[in-house]
């Protein structure tokens, strides 16, 4: 498996239901960010966690941090029809720099 | 308050042409990022640059591209002799100046490669 690998790969819920989203990742980090993506648009941030952090809140956004397990999980509660999109967990390891390593997205629906 | 401004929004090109992406990072933002994306996937690391410095090309292909971010003006992604393979989206981001790594990167909408 990849740095950053979500699963699952796809997830369809009903409007109002949560969503879970996990992501897993191999090396050392110095952080782990979450975006969005709509289709055909560039990607929006959504939280970074810090690898000290064990959790994190924005609106209806939870993050959790497992160093120990390498793992990150993102909980959108009260889902949206406008949360339809995809998601990329992405992380930026304890290199030189800040770039970020991106595994390939779940693909989120919620229906309305 | 403009974000990442990437133009053009979609290119197509021949066979043997050159393309030239450019990117117009957040007022304030000295660091800039390009990620290729190919259909069905996630984002990969391509460069890294700050103001007239290339820190970080490991993942750019050796021959044919190259980037640049000069003092004044956008950041351009350059690819030479383009190949039906260079096909993609071409993400550039960037970021605020370097503190701790803990900086997060806004991104661009992308410009969308197509290759005849």
């Amino acid at each position: 498996s990849q740095q950053g690998e979500e699963d699952p790969q796809a997830l369809s819920i009903q409007e109002g239901e949560n969503a879970t989203m996990n992501c897993s990742y191999k090396t050392s980090i110095n952080n782990l960010q979450w975006y969005r993506q709509n289709s055909g648009r560039g990607l929006v941030h959504l939280i970074l966690i810090r690898s000290n952090e064990r959790e994190k809140h924005s609106g209806r956004l939870r993050v959790t941090l497992d160093t120990s397990k390498k793992s990150s999980s993102l909980l959108i509660t009260a889902s949206r029809a406008a949360d339809t999109a995809s998601y990329f967990c992405a992380t930026a390891n304890t290199g030189a720099n800040s770039k970020l390593t991106f595994g390939k997205g779940i693909t989120l629906s919620v229906r309305p | 308050n403009a974000g990442v401004m990437q133009n053009p929004r979609h290119l197509v090109r021949r066979r043997g042409q050159e393309a030239r992406l450019r990117c117009s990072p957040m007022k304030g933002h000295s660091h800039v990022y390009w990620y290729r994306q190919l259909p069905e996937e996630g984002l990969k690391f391509m460069v890294y640059l700050q103001k007239e410095n290339i820190i970080d090309e490991s993942g750019m292909p050796k021959e044919r591209f190259s980037a640049e971010f000069p003092k004044e003006g956008p950041s351009i992604l350059r690819i030479q002799q383009v190949v039906r393979g260079d096909s993609a989206a071409y993400f550039c981001a960037s970021s605020l100046q370097y503190r701790g790594r803990n900086q997060p990167q806004h991104f661009g909408d992308g410009t969308r490669l197509s290759i005849l």
